[in-house]
């Protein structure tokens, strides 16, 4: 099993300029989730999805946009890119309960916007 | 509102031990994570703990206790490839995960 993967590892962005982060896992997990990490901050969630066709806000979703058409893929959209979208972007997965509450992690996308 | 706390930063010595302390504020309780994330990569899981106690799992052990809001991850026998950051993270009532800012901890030889 790959796990969770995650394109671009790296991006570099120009103010007003709009793209696409994806994220698939091959677990066959329900649950989906994208978090930005920023220098001395908590991980802060973005979006989260707990099944195909079924998305939903997190703490900070202004400025991003999100689909979930496969148990698969879950891509993160960025319309209009803005300096402080400048983060490391992480995508994330889990199945059902107990231990089993634990996410597992992509490698993350980090993305500079100038 | 919701509140993880953890301190910034830690120093340890190689071979020794050493506790990361972590207090939560949240609305509604899940169970307690710990995660490790190295510089640049991604976090990783630790632990979990639901009910009061103490869980180990080989040189690491992580204690809850409900009533008081708090949790410790208690590291023994430090290699210098424990030197990462620890996070902890509460599961809310909807079943969200709330982040602390996370602990960087150094080993020294």
């Amino acid at each position: 099993n790959a796990g969770v993967t995650q394109t671009p590892k790296f991006r570099i962005l120009k103010i007003g300029q709009s793209m696409t982060l994806q994220c698939a896992q091959d677990m066959n997990h329900n649950y989906m989730y994208w978090y930005r990490q920023d220098p001395g901050m908590g991980l802060k969630l973005i979006y989260y999805s707990v099944g195909a066709g079924i998305t939903d806000k997190g703490e900070v979703p202004n400025g991003y946009n999100v689909s979930r058409s496969t148990t698969e893929d879950f891509p993160l959209r960025l319309e209009l890119a803005a300096p402080s979208q400048t983060s490391v972007y992480f995508c994330a997965s889990r199945s059902g309960t107990g231990e089993a509450y634990e996410q597992y992690f992509g490698p993350g996308t980090r993305l500079t916007v100038t | 509102g919701q509140n993880i706390d953890q301190p910034t930063e830690m120093t340890a010595t190689e071979g020794a031990i050493v506790q990361i302390n972590c207090t939560y504020q949240t609305s509604g309780f899940n169970g307690l994570f710990w995660y490790q994330q190295h510089a640049g990569e991604a976090p990783t899981f630790l632990s979990y703990n639901v009910l009061d106690g103490l869980e180990e799992k080989g040189r690491f052990s992580s204690f809850l206790s409900r009533s008081k809001g708090y949790s410790y991850l208690l590291l023994k026998e430090l290699q210098m490839k424990d030197s990462a950051s620890y996070l902890c993270a509460v599961m809310d009532s909807n079943y969200q995960l709330i982040w602390g800012a996370g602990t960087k901890l150094i080993i020294k030889p």
